[in-house]
């Protein structure tokens, strides 16, 4: 099975600021790579599918890279409501596996 | 509007089975692959299971092949989860998915005696 490792586990932030999350594959898994965003009590929310597009609806400010082993989910000019928990997940081969999951909180 | 409700949750003892449904509407149900993804309470997200399309593949994560059956039937849109030999574990929110864009909204299953 492909492990998913995602840094930091949590991280703390302010309005406005930059964040990055990085996901590291176990192997390769090319251009596989989706991001969620799940807030308490509800299902995950598709943000980037395929490494790097931008699901309909979600805003331009989030956006991803990377490809291969190492994967990066950036946030820029964080807005309150994007406090959140943020899980990858490799969509190359089964098992689908996820990424244990970064909160982030409010500083 | 595509729309994925689960139900079949609910609190069952160890060593007992469960059966959670999803049913689809919105799309062509018979086109797509399926899958279920758990989380405990507190923890991650957990892929355990997906059917293909036409529900002759099946696939299995290690912590419940053996126990748990994934099946559908495609003139009712209905993807299906069987666990059997439920253990304290075992408890989590089930998620069907079609994934990666869409999401039910999760369904309860509580192993307790």
């Amino acid at each position: 099975d492909i492990q998913m490792t995602q840094s930091p586990s949590s991280l703390s932030a302010s309005v406005g600021d930059r964040v990055t999350i990085t996901c590291r594959a176990s192997q390769s898994i090319r251009s596989y790579l989706n991001w969620y965003q799940q807030k308490p009590g509800k299902a995950p929310k598709l943000l980037i599918y395929t490494a790097f597009d931008l699901q309909s609806g979600v805003p331009s400010r989030f956006s991803g890279s990377g490809s291969g082993t190492e994967f990066t989910l950036t946030i820029n000019n964080l807005q309150p409501e994007d406090f959140a928990t943020y899980y990858c997940q490799q969509s190359f081969s089964n098992p689908r596996t996820f990424g244990q999951g970064t909160k982030v909180e409010i500083k | 509007e595509v729309q994925l409700l689960e139900s079949g949750g609910g609190l069952v003892q160890p060593g007992g089975s469960q059966r959670l449904s999803c049913v689809a509407s919105g799309f062509a149900f018979d086109g797509y692959a399926m899958t279920w993804v758990r989380q405990s309470p507190g923890k991650g997200l957990e892929w355990i299971s997906a059917i293909s399309a036409g529900g002759l593949s099946a696939y299995y994560a290690d912590s419940v092949r053996g126990r748990f059956t994934i099946s559908r039937d495609n003139s009712k849109n209905t993807l299906y989860l069987q666990m059997n030999s439920l253990r304290t574990d075992d408890t989590a929110v089930y998620y069907c998915a079609r994934e990666p864009h869409f999401w039910g909204q999760g369904t309860l299953v509580a192993v307790s005696s």
